[in-house]
Parts: C-alpha cells; sequence; structure tokens
C-alpha cells in the first residue's frame, strides 16, 4: 500500500543550525511528494512539493528532493529560524487530492 | 482573498449523538477534502468532493459521511458518536483543475470534536 515513514521527533535545535527531517514512502506508481508545515495555533499550509523523480521543490529557505532510488524526500534548511518551530508532515499524492501524511516532526528552535 | 472557514471550531458531545461539521472553501475551488487528526493515528483522509459528487473515500465507517452543495460548501457529518471519535477535523479545498496542482491543498484551521 502507500505510507509514509518521517523521522520521530520532537527535534530541537538551536537558531541558525542545519535541519533534516527525514522522510520516505512506499507507493504504488509515481506520487508526488509533498511537505506541509502547521504552525502553532494554525491550519496546515503547503511547504513545498515536488511531482517527479529528481524535481526539487523548495520554500522560504526550506528544500526536498524528490530521490526515486531511495524512496526519500528529506527536508533541509541551512540556518534554521526562531519562527521555524512548528509540526511538519511529510505528504504523497495518491490521486485526486487525497493525501497520505506521515506522522509528523515537531521541531522547536531555541533562541 | 478568504480561507478556507470551519465551523463550529470547538465542540463537546456525549456518545450516542450525532454531529454536522461545516466546510466553507476558498471561493472558485471545487473540490474539498477531509481529514481525521488525532494524536495516535496522525491524518487521515476521510473523503473528498468534487462538484457535489464523492471522488475519493477513506477507511472510515459508514457512521462517517459528508456532502457537498452547489456552491461547493461541504458538510460532513458522523453519527452514534463514539469516544475514539475525539479529533481534530480538518476541512480541505483545492482547485483541481485537471492534473493541475493536484495533493495542493489549502487548510482551514479545523473543528475540534470532544466526545464524552
Amino acid at each position: 500500500g502507500n505510507s509514509v515513514t518521517q523521522m520521530e521527533g520532537p527535534v530541537t535545535l538551536s537558531e541558525e543550525a542545519f535541519l533534516t527531517i527525514n522522510c520516505t514512502y512506499t507507493a504504488t506508481g509515481y506520487p508526488s511528494l509533498f511537505w506541509y508545515v502547521q504552525y502553532p495555533g494554525e491550519g496546515l499550509q503547503l511547504l513545498l512539493k515536488a511531482t517527479k523523480a529528481d524535481d526539487k521543490g523548495s520554500n522560504k529557505g526550506f528544500e526536498a528532493t524528490y530521490r526515486k532510488e531511495t524512496t526519500s524526500f528529506h527536508l533541509e534548511k541551512g540556518s534554521v529560524q526562531v519562527s521555524d518551530s512548528a509540526v511538519y508532515f511529510c505528504a504523497l499524492n495518491v490521486g485526486a487530492q487525497k493525501l497520505v501524511f506521515g506522522q509528523g516532526t515537531r521541531l522547536t528552535i531555541n533562541p | 482573498k478568504a480561507g478556507v472557514t470551519q465551523t463550529p471550531r470547538y465542540l463537546i458531545k456525549t456518545r450516542g449523538q450525532q454531529v454536522t461539521l461545516s466546510c466553507s472553501p476558498i471561493s472558485g475551488h471545487r473540490s474539498v477534502s477531509w481529514y481525521q487528526q488525532t494524536p495516535g493515528q496522525g491524518l487521515q483522509f476521510l473523503f473528498e468532493y468534487f462538484s457535489e459528487t464523492q471522488r475519493n473515500k477513506g477507511n472510515f465507517p459508514g457512521r462517517f459521511s459528508g456532502r457537498q452543495f452547489s456552491n461547493s460548501r461541504s458538510e460532513m457529518n458522523v453519527s452514534t458518536l463514539e469516544l475514539g471519535d475525539s479529533a481534530l477535523y480538518l476541512c480541505a479545498s483545492s482547485l483541481a483543475v485537471g492534473g493541475q496542482g493536484a495533493g495542493e491543498l489549502f487548510f482551514g484551521e479545523g473543528s475540534r470534536l470532544t466526545v464524552l
């Protein structure tokens, strides 16, 4: 079946540290991959996406590359800020508007 | 442009009751999806409606149902509530024009249901 596995949190980093949140997937066919972010007290927001192998999605300094050979879509940012504290969800699209989400990774950035 | 609006934001029900949640999508969006978010199960897809037709359904019992109106507004209903139905119910809308934007969802802030 279709599934997404994210690294377990919570993750705590200091400001300006390098961030990696691992995400791997299992899917039939060729899914599109996404990272969504949920800031405290807000709904989920699309952070970035990639629709085919080797595509790189980027937004707000975050990047993720669709790696078909390793079935991965790891989220990275070179220098995190306190405002990046949120819960991050990796997801894949399996048709129409149905998304399969990972469990989420809570990120806390300390000043 | 107004975002996705969900009502009510918070509600408390008792076991056996039923509940109806409402969602107003972003203007022009014809696809509305519903997700259940719990600490244990995470985010799980309930169903998606497009042009008043259910296009996709997740693995939830028949107590969970939904509908979409001609103005794209959507409601979901849960009957015979159980304690395990306590969750944040998220509605999301999207343009969903052909294959463009598949998976690009705009979420509301959710309706938090507590079942006692």
